[in-house]
């Protein structure tokens, strides 16, 4: 069974587009987290839920915008996609913050 | 703010050689530490983790301790294997919303 899944893996699209990307845990956990990895590797959080709510903006554009609508779900929408936006996301949950993360397979995103 | 720092890579080992990816940390409080491994194409796993001071984690042959007074969390192995070539990140989650702060990562590739 897949603890944390993320649809679609590859994700492929033109500048301007709006697209979304989901993510699921099946965990039990009531936190979760998007994080974007960039061409260099880097990793940086996003937004994170806890039991639905949103508790880190981590002054990402407000072109995201992250919907959670039950504890197991987390999406990501994002609207008129900047080739900036071409990274890797990552969702993640956990227990309760500052616990262990675990993390989704990641969605490689690809603007054109 | 808070922040990790690891040494850069690439790191290039022979099989059986000893690993020593160098990590420290600036953070407010007492944060958490972490390492996680990406092997390629994949998510992230969670390698080991340490949740106080003097605290020494490890897991698959890989320790690491957490050292608050040099504020380092360093992973060694004694022998490496060709199949623990990926990319590592050492982490610290403080209690600001459970965020994950990331190192660089350092690639790490072993070869036979």
């Amino acid at each position: 069974d897949t603890a944390v899944s993320q649809t679609p893996k590859y994700l492929v699209t033109q500048m301007g587009n709006d697209k979304s990307i989901k993510c699921e845990q099946n965990l039990g956990h009531d936190t979760m987290y998007w994080y974007k990895q960039d061409s260099k590797k880097f990793l940086k959080i996003m937004f994170s839920y806890n039991n639905k709510e949103l508790i880190i903006n981590e002054t990402v554009p407000n072109r995201f915008s992250p919907k959670s609508p039950d504890k197991a779900h987390l999406n990501l929408h994002i609207n008129s996609l900047e080739l900036g936006d071409s990274a890797v996301y990552f969702c993640a949950s956990s227990q309760a913050q500052a616990d262990t993360q675990y993390f989704g397979p990641g969605t490689r995103l690809t603007v054109l | 703010g808070d922040s990790v720092t690891q040494m850069e890579g690439p790191v290039t080992l022979s099989e059986e050689a000893f690993l020593t990816i160098n990590c420290t940390y600036t953070a407010t409080g007492y944060p958490s530490l972490f390492w996680y491994v990406q092997y390629p194409g994949e998510g992230l796993q969670l390698l080991l983790k340490a949740t106080k001071a003097d605290d020494k984690g490890s897991n698959k042959g890989f320790e690491a301790t957490y050292r608050k007074e040099t504020t380092s969390f360093h992973l060694e192995k004694g022998s490496v294997q060709v199949s623990d070539s990926a990319v590592y990140f050492c982490a610290l989650g403080n209690n600001q919303g459970g965020k994950l702060i990331f190192g660089q990562g350092t690639e790490l590739s072993v070869k036979p």
